[in-house]
């Protein structure tokens, strides 16, 4: 069964910084790979994806993440982090095995300061 | 175009009462995904669907029924709520089982 492990619950950054969040997953098979962001009191929405070929993966406003079979990661990165930027982050992994059923993380909310 | 469509928005239900969370969606996508979020905990599985009439179990189950009588509509029942329920419910759907698009969710409290 597919799962997802991401590495802090809390990351805290100042504005202008690198922003690195951790994902590790468990796959049987090659997985699709999601990163997603929820502001405060809204939905999720997708930063970025990993399905087949490059992997090294640009999502939207900045971000992007790298495939790595042989470490079972996808850490999601910012060169500089921006005030929008907190929120907080999902990443999740689906496969052919488990009828594509997405399975999610438990999120790492990032904190900006100033 | 809607996209995926919930409600209701906020419930309060009574320990013991039933209730039905709807779920809709125009995109004429196949699979649906009804997941519930609590703090710290990320969003989990509870029931999802890759067409209609084919429903199957996801992380965390018990305590709620689906069916899939439609493409457009994945309705979720709470039968006999209890207080372990409150949470934020989200529906979800895709195309093939990749990007997910998300309804706005619905708060229940169970009281």
């Amino acid at each position: 069964a597919q799962s997802v492990t991401q590495l802090g619950s809390h990351v805290s950054v100042s504005e202008g910084a690198l922003v690195l969040l951790r994902c590790n997953y468990s796959s049987s098979v090659p997985p699709y790979l999601f990163w997603y962001v929820q502001y405060p009191n809204q939905g999720l929405q997708l930063l970025l994806k990993y399905t087949t070929g490059a992997t090294l993966v640009k999502g939207i406003n900045g971000f992007e993440a790298e495939f790595k079979k042989s470490e079972t990661s996808f850490h999601l990165t910012k060169p500089s982090a921006h005030m929008s930027d907190a929120a907080e982050y999902f990443c999740a992994v689906s496969d052919y095995t488990g009828g594509f059923k997405t399975i999610f993380g438990a999120g790492t909310r990032l904190f900006v300061k100033a | 175009n809607a996209g995926v469509t919930q409600t209701p928005k906020f419930r309060i239900l009574k320990i013991g009462q039933s209730m039905t969370l709807q779920c809709t969606q125009d995109m004429n996508h196949n699979y649906m995904y009804w997941y519930r979020q609590d703090p710290g905990m990320g969003l989990k599985l509870i029931y999802y669907s890759v067409g209609a009439g084919i429903t199957d179990k996801g992380e965390v189950p018990n305590g709620y029924n689906v069916s899939r009588s439609t493409t457009e509509d994945f309705p979720l029942r709470l039968e006999l709520a209890a207080p372990s329920q409150t949470s934020v419910y989200f529906c979800a759907s895709s195309y093939g089982g990749e990007k997910l698009f998300f309804g706005s969710g619905t708060q229940l409290s169970v009281l």
